[in-house]
């Protein structure tokens, strides 16, 4: 079973200051969709950043960028000139293909981590 | 577009009460999904469908059924209500289902049991 972990339960930033969110993951397949999601206090699941197996080079969106390591099998969050709008719930979640339909249907999350920007 | 809405927003069952949460997308997408979120944790797959009329089960199924009759409504049934299934639900949708497709949430239902 494929498995995400994110080893950080919580996290503190100074406002301005740059943080990564640490997020690895288990899986033996060759292709694979790497996904971070940002949960505010208000619940909705926001969509940040993908990074795909294949891809050669580390995503960017913003802020945002992915600090991808394939062979460490790592595909860490990093968020530059923090927020204080920032402080959130931050989850990690792959997908990859499934072997019996031959897509892929299902993302696995981390249990995330907060992270709280200080003023 | 409106994307995934969700309804109710908030909702208290007792213990063997049943309930429908309604999903409905505006986005013309093939693929529905509903998690829940237990506190503290991730997301967990509890249904999903490949299109109208095809539903299959994810890694948390029991306790809940679901249907797919339209392209844009992808409705998830509580029949008896046990505290166990105190968490919040989220539906969401994808037009593919591919490893780099993104899919979208909705703002989510959060259910108590008591």
């Amino acid at each position: 079973a494929q498995k995400i972990t994110q080893t950080q339960p919580g996290m503190f930033v100074q406002e301005k200051e740059a943080v990564t969110l640490d997020c690895t993951y288990d899986t033996s397949d060759p292709s694979y969709g790497l996904f971070w999601y940002k949960q505010p206090s208000s619940g909705e699941m926001i969509f940040l950043i993908y990074q795909g197996s294949y891809d050669q080079q580390n995503a960017t969106e913003g802020r945002y960028s992915l600090n991808f390591q394939k062979a460490r099998k790592s595909a860490n969050l990093v968020i530059s000139a923090s927020q204080l709008g920032d402080s959130a719930m931050y989850f990690c979640a792959m997908k990859k293909i499934d072997i019996s339909s031959g897509s892929a249907r299902q993302l696995t999350f981390g249990s995330g981590t907060q992270l709280t920007v200080l003023p | 577009n409106a994307g995934v809405t969700q309804t109710p927003k908030f909702r208290i069952l007792k213990i063997g009460q049943s309930m429908t949460l309604q999903c409905t997308q505006d986005m013309n997408h093939n693929y529905m999904y509903w998690y829940r979120q237990d506190p503290g944790m991730g997301l967990k797959l509890i249904y999903y469908s490949v299109g109208a009329g095809i539903t299959d089960k994810g890694e948390v199924p029991n306790g809940y059924n679901v249907s797919r009759s339209t392209t844009e409504d992808f409705p998830l049934r509580l029949e008896l209500a046990a505290p166990s299934q105190t968490s919040v639900y989220f539906c969401a949708s994808s037009d593919l289902a591919g490893v780099n497709n993104e899919q979208f949430f909705g703002p989510g239902t959060r259910l108590t049991v008591l």
